[in-house]
């Protein structure tokens, strides 16, 4: 079992739905939870990160972690062409190691 | 624009060739960290330098080395290069020393070998 999994993808949806992006993880040793999007050919750009299980919201974003379930989320609210783009999530284990083990990443088209 | 630069954009060379990648990580970031992305095999953790010394490795081939610099820049070496190491390779930085160890991502490197 790989230590994160994440549905690639395709994901299409029309402008203005809400869109649900998870992944799962099997290392409970796993503390901070984050959300990169990457566009096409560019690097990969953090957009949350979250420490605790619940939510947190940033403008349209909003990022939710259930540790007991090892469980990640990001919802994007509104959802517009331009967040049509790759979404890595990403998480770091504790202190003492700075590694951070990458979903292979869902893609997402958002269509006008 | 996340801070980190990384040169050139673009590399073009032959089988068997040496190239050598180059990132300046964000303004006070100790930690450099290099990333393969490939198609089939998504981002891969190749190697973190924190403030000149080697922190810790990934799927680094021995072909590959990398080094930081005092200056805190930091070069990605790949020699004796092969078909299959074609790919995007990034470089990231983080503060390093607390957490969420957060990392920023450069433009990236594409390297096509022919």
């Amino acid at each position: 079992q790989k230590e994160v999994e994440q549905d690639p993808g395709p994901l299409s949806v029309p402008e203005g739905a809400i869109v649900s992006l998870n992944c799962t993880y099997s290392n409970s040793a796993f503390q901070y939870f984050m959300w990169y999007r990457q566009y096409s050919r560019k690097g990969p750009e953090l957009l949350m990160y979250t420490y605790s299980s619940g939510n947190k919201e940033d403008g349209r974003f909003t990022a939710q972690v259930d540790k007991s379930s090892k469980y990640i989320s990001l919802f994007i609210r509104d959802s517009q062409p331009s967040d049509s783009a790759t979404y890595l999530c990403a998480m770091s284990p504790p202190p003492g190691s700075y590694q951070l083990t990458f979903g292979k990443g869902t893609k997402l088209s958002v269509i006008p | 624009d996340s801070g980190v630069t990384q040169t050139p954009k673009h590399l073009i060379t032959a089988t068997g060739q040496r190239v050598t990648l180059r990132c300046s990580p964000r303004s006070g970031d100790l930690s450099v960290y290099w990333y393969q992305q490939s198609l089939d095999q998504g981002l891969q953790f190749l190697i973190q330098y924190y403030n000149g010394e080697e922190r810790a490795k990934g799927n680094i081939l021995e072909r590959f080395s990398a080094q930081q610099f005092p200056d805190l820049h930091s070069e990605l070496n790949l020699s004796s290069l092969e078909l299959g190491d074609s790919a995007l390779y990034f470089c990231a930085s983080s503060a390093g020393g607390a957490p969420p160890y957060e990392q920023y991502f450069g433009p990236g490197t594409r390297l096509t070998v022919t």
